[in-house]
This record gives C-alpha cells, structure tokens and sequence, in this order.
C-alpha cells in the first residue's frame, strides 16, 4: 500500500474552510484515496473517498490532484464538532477483505 | 439497519492473566469483520481480519489470536496478557461498500 503523509496537527476557525492535505506521491493507478475520522475514544468515522475525481458528499470535499500524488480534504463550515484525528488511507480495494492501514493522521482542532 | 457491538466497554486485567473481547453485528450477513489496537497517541493498527466463519488472517505477529465462530461473531483473545498489550481495541465491519464501520471499543489497561 502506498504512504501517506499528514502533518500531524491543525487549527481553523469555526465556521470556516477546514483544509487537511496529504500526500501520497507513491500511489498506484488502481489506488483509492480514503478519508476517515476519529472523534477522542469514539470508533473512526468514514468520511469520503475518491479514485482520480474530485468528490463532494454531505460531510466534505477530496480533491485530488491531477497527478494523483497529493489529496485535499476540505470541510467547508467547520465546526466544534469536526475536532478530531483525520487519517488519509490510499488502498487497492479487493472483492475480499477491504483492509485499512491507519497513518496517526492529523489532528486538526477547529476553534470558537 | 446495521450496528455493531463490542463488550466489555472497559477492561482492566493483570499481567499474565487471559483476555476475550467480543464483537457482533446485527443487521448484515457474511460480513467482512476486523480487530484494530490503537495505542496511547497512536495510529490504529490492523490486528486481524476476517472474510468468513473460522477464516483469520493476522497482520502482525503478537500473543493475540483471534476466532469467527459465527457468521456475525469476531472473538479476540489472549493466553496470557502483557503490558503492551494495552489499549484501544475496535472490532470493525465492511461488506461490499466502501466504508467500514466501527464499533464502539473496548479500552484495556494491562497493569
């Protein structure tokens, strides 16, 4: 599976555009790019995913670059509650088993 | 609809001593299903997953093993405990979906 890399922390003001980059320059063309999230002791939490389109659900953004090397996932309305630890996972996925290698992801913290 | 149930919530065990957390879901037959640890400030770590009754597969040696019994039943276990063996346990499932779906953990504190 390919690498990801994410900083480890961030900050945005509530109410504004949350953007959380990673990069994944080792991806192969048969790669997904996913993003789940993890509020404290809770489970991780799907967000969205994408192949080489750019996606848009009711939780967020991914664009994904043309090169397919880096990923950005946007929140456009943060909140207090989108405080969390964001993992970026690059994944082939199989008929069988979906396996999902976490990275320690980013923790963005959204502030009033 | 689907949910998913892992006990004991909380756990606290001595060293040495054995371990079983349970997982079941409810709602979905011949599920993928799969145990992470997360560590204090960690990542989370796949443990072991499942694409069928009595059908493991281990991502990373330790002393932990993990058993299917049923369909919807994922077991993880322990002869004998260390203190690494401390930390955030989630049972998760997929079926053809992209997603998986999480339980809601079991913490375990080795002392």
């Amino acid at each position: 599976d390919a690498k990801t890399t994410q900083p480890p922390s961030m900050d945005c003001a509530e109410g504004r555009a949350a953007n959380l980059p990673c990069n994944h320059s080792t991806i192969s063309g048969n790669e997904y790019v996913y993003w789940y999230r993890q509020i404290h002791s809770q489970g991780p939490q799907y967000i969205i995913h994408g192949l080489k389109n750019n996606e848009t659900n009711e939780m967020a953004s991914l664009i994904i670059t043309e090169d397919r090397k880096s990923s950005t996932l946007i929140l456009p309305h943060a909140t207090l509650r989108d405080t969390a630890v964001y993992y970026c996972i690059v994944r082939v996925v199989f008929t069988g088993a979906n396996n999902l290698f976490f990275g320690t992801g980013t923790r963005l913290t959204v502030i009033p | 609809s689907q949910t998913i149930h892992q006990w004991p919530a909380t756990l606290v065990q001595p060293v040495g001593s054995p371990l079983s957390l349970e997982c079941t879901v409810e709602g979905t037959s011949n599920p993928n299903l799969y145990w992470y640890r997360q560590a204090a400030g960690r990542g989370l770590q796949l443990l072991f997953y499942s694409v069928g009754i009595g059908q493991i597969s281990s991502e990373v040696p330790q002393n932990l093993s993990a058993s299917r019994p049923q369909d919807r039943q994922f077991i993880l276990s322990s002869k004998k405990l260390l203190l690494s063996d401390s930390g955030f346990y989630l049972c998760a499932w997929s079926s053809l979906s992209w997603e998986q779906f999480f339980g809601p953990g079991t913490r375990l504190t080795v002392l």
